[in-house]
């Protein structure tokens, strides 16, 4: 049964500290997506990358927010210096795109709560 | 720009009653339609989808027909049970455009059955 992993499930981390999520895709999926979700704000789109390349990253504040994708099996989001605004649930989505980049499929991992303290 | 606006929520039905959640759109081009549904401390799930206008989707007892006329693509339901209680999204996935494949959420809409 393919599904999405994330790791942590759950971080909790003071101010100021580096915090890295992981989000492992599956397997011959080749779009990754980052979102925040948050009661406030719903579901925002962060990033999303492309046979590992990054497409838009417009949602994300790039002072202190990266993704990557060092390898196709793991895309990492890393906050630092993380801050309390930056509570939230972290989703990563897998999906399939064909043809002309079309996405037919996409899943979520159960995703990461992270809290700053 | 491309979005999703979605009925407000909470939507309150007595079990077996007939749900409609209303999802209208707007995007460049024709985007490909879904819904997702979360329960309490999960993921969004995969519920249904339609690629191409008049696609109806359908899964689990919920269907949803893409209409480019009307840009909508709204959940219904003949039969809710106390266990669909939960959130949906309605989202579009974009063509053509410099942003294929992006995948865009409305704000969702909470579902309370009640027995």
């Amino acid at each position: 049964d393919a599904r999405v992993t994330q790791t942590p499930r759950d971080k909790v981390t003071e101010m100021g500290q580096e915090v890295t999520m992981r989000c492992q895709p599956i397997l011959g999926h080749n779009t990754v997506f980052w979102y925040r979700q948050t009661m406030m704000q719903g579901l925002e789109l962060l990033a999303y990358f492309r046979n590992r390349a990054p497409l838009d990253d417009s949602g994300m504040p790039k002072d202190r927010f990266s993704a990557e994708m060092p390898d196709a099996t793991l895309a990492t989001l890393k906050i630092q210096p993380s801050e309390p605004r930056d509570s939230a649930v972290y989703f990563c989505a897998s999906g399939l795109a064909q043809g002309a980049g079309v996405l037919t499929e996409a899943f979520f991992g159960q995703g990461t709560r992270l809290t700053v303290v | 720009g491309n979005s999703v606006t979605q009925m407000e929520g909470p939507v309150t039905l007595s079990e077996e009653a007939f749900l409609t959640i209303n999802c209208t759109y707007t995007a460049t081009g024709y985007p490909s339609l879904f819904w997702y549904v979360q329960y309490p401390g999960e993921g969004l799930q995969l519920l249904l989808k339609a690629t191409k206008a008049d696609d109806k989707g359908s899964n689990k007892g919920f269907e949803a027909t893409y209409r480019k006329e009307t840009t909508s693509f709204h959940l219904e339901k003949g039969s809710v049970q106390v266990s669909d209680s939960a959130v949906y999204f309605c989202a579009l996935s974009l063509h053509g455009s410099s942003n294929t494949g992006k995948l865009i959420f409305g704000q969702g809409t909470t579902l309370q059955v009640k027995p």
